[in-house]
């Protein structure tokens, strides 16, 4: 049992290059979150998904899509990378919304866009 | 819309005594919950405590308990006995619980130094 796994741990981008983040969970969570941590704002989320094949905007969404084709996987993609997205982006997943379901979190990725 | 605020960005404690970390939250609904992580410096997120709105007592998890006052939304993280290990970053969060909406937010976190 993994849990939460994110591919990859690291990346560096050049501005304008795109890429996907990959989150995958084996706990079979329905809901599953894309945050990004900055120093000082602490955790903000970008998308989030209820279920297969929803997803939902979160606070910061700009600059960023995502999909969730498959339960176990949410993928986070940058079409057009920028600076202002150098960040450590983290996944997370909880069995189902509701009272009391703790957020199980992935390891983290750290994205540098020059 | 939800709102979580953390006031202190850091805290210096001696070791061994009680620290309290401030979280006030901003929710409209009726139905929602209070989470609180540690962040290490090695960067995993470590679920701490949950307090959920219509719990009547306190949340407490060993040396963490949630000093929840509804009607000032206010939840406070109380640890007891610091140690050295305690030494992280703590991030409190809310979550509205609406059904097929629900989403968890994060403040922008306290950073507790524990001193020998």
């Amino acid at each position: 049992n993994a849990g939460v796994t994110q591919t990859p741990k690291f990346r560096v981008l050049k501005t304008g290059q795109s890429m996907t983040l990959l989150c995958a969970q084996d706990m079979n969570h329905e809901y599953m979150y894309w945050y990004r941590q900055d120093p000082g704002m602490g955790l903000r989320l970008i998308h989030y998904s209820v279920g297969e094949g929803t997803t939902a905007k979160g606070e910061v969404p700009d600059g960023y899509n995502v999909s969730r084709l498959k339960k176990q996987n949410f993928l986070l993609g940058l079409e057009s990378a920028a600076p202002s997205q150098t960040s450590v982006y983290f996944c997370a997943s909880t069995p189902q919304g509701g009272l009391g379901y703790e957020q199980y979190f992935g390891p983290g990725t750290r994205l540098t866009v020059t | 819309a939800q709102k979580i605020t953390q006031t202190q960005p850091g805290m210096f404690v001696q070791e061994k005594e009680a620290v309290t970390l401030d979280c006030t939250y901003d929710t409209s609904d009726q139905s929602y919950g209070l989470f609180w992580y540690k962040q290490p410096s090695s960067g995993e997120m470590i679920f701490l405590i949950y307090q959920g709105s219509y719990d009547e007592q306190n949340a407490t998890e060993g040396r963490y308990s949630l000093n929840f006052q509804k009607a000032r939304k206010s939840a406070n993280l109380v640890i007891s006995a610091s140690q050295l290990g305690d030494s992280a970053m703590y991030f409190c969060a809310s979550g509205e619980f609406r059904g097929r909406d629900d989403k968890i937010i994060f403040g922008k976190g306290t950073r507790l130094h524990i001193l020998p």
